[in-house]
């Protein structure tokens, strides 16, 4: 079955530690999203990438960073200079950044940073 | 800027009810638009998207959605509501930004359904 796959479901860190959260995902899609949602919120842009190898800021990027090394892969780092983690992450996916196209989401990670 | 709006962060209804969840849109060319649902501790799946092809959408479980233009609405339907259908819906637009396309979602509307 294809689809999006993030791990762990659940992710416990102490403050001032860096933590990364896997996304990957099997559809050949060429796009792929990071959102954060917090409660009583809609869904906020962290990072996209369109292609490999490159990536661009969303709307709240300030203390995450991200990689794309490969189309399926695309990890997010949590970094000890974001102030408020604890959140529940989502990952997402789609063909490519046309505008009719849907995006595909993942479960979702639950970060808690006490 | 664009945006979208989804009025009533809670909405209730009784099993076997019509379901009605407003969703709002502010766009300066035609938008393509997508309603997704959330159910507790869950990703997001599709329920239905406009993509100018027809004004009237149908989606899956029974949901539906009008675009209406002069209204700048895509409220989402469904004649009879199931306890199934208890889970958070959010509407979001698709907007040219920064030389792409990105979603931008509403707050969300959490349906509960009395049985």
């Amino acid at each position: 079955d294809g689809g999006i796959t993030q791990s762990p479901k659940y992710l416990f860190r102490k403050e001032g530690q860096n933590v990364t959260l896997s996304c990957e995902q099997n559809l050949n899609h060429d796009a792929m999203y990071w959102y954060r949602q917090d409660p009583g919120q809609g869904l906020r842009l962290i990072y996209y990438s369109q292609i490999v190898n490159d990536f661009q800021k969303g709307d709240i990027a300030e203390g995450y960073s991200v990689s794309r090394e490969k189309k399926e892969s695309f990890p997010l780092t949590v970094t000890s200079a974001q102030k408020n983690p604890t959140a529940f992450y989502l990952c997402a996916s789609s063909i490519s950044g046309g505008s009719s196209y849907e995006q595909y989401f993942g479960p979702g990670t639950r970060l808690t940073v006490t | 800027a664009q945006s979208v709006t989804q009025l009533g962060s809670h909405v209730s209804v009784s099993e076997g009810a019509l379901v009605l969840l407003r969703c709002n849109y502010s766009s300066s060319v035609p938008p393509y638009l997508f309603w997704y649902v959330q159910y507790p501790n869950q990703g997001l799946q599709l329920l239905l998207k406009y993509t100018s092809a027809a004004t009237l959408v149908k989606g899956i479980n029974g949901f539906e959605a009008e675009f209406k233009k002069s209204e700048t609405s895509f409220h989402l339907t469904k004649p009879s509501a199931h306890m199934s259908d208890a889970a958070e819906y959010f509407c979001a637009v698709s907007v040219w930004m920064d030389s792409s396309y990105k979603l931008i979602f509403g707050s969300g509307t959490r349906l509960l359904v009395r049985p």
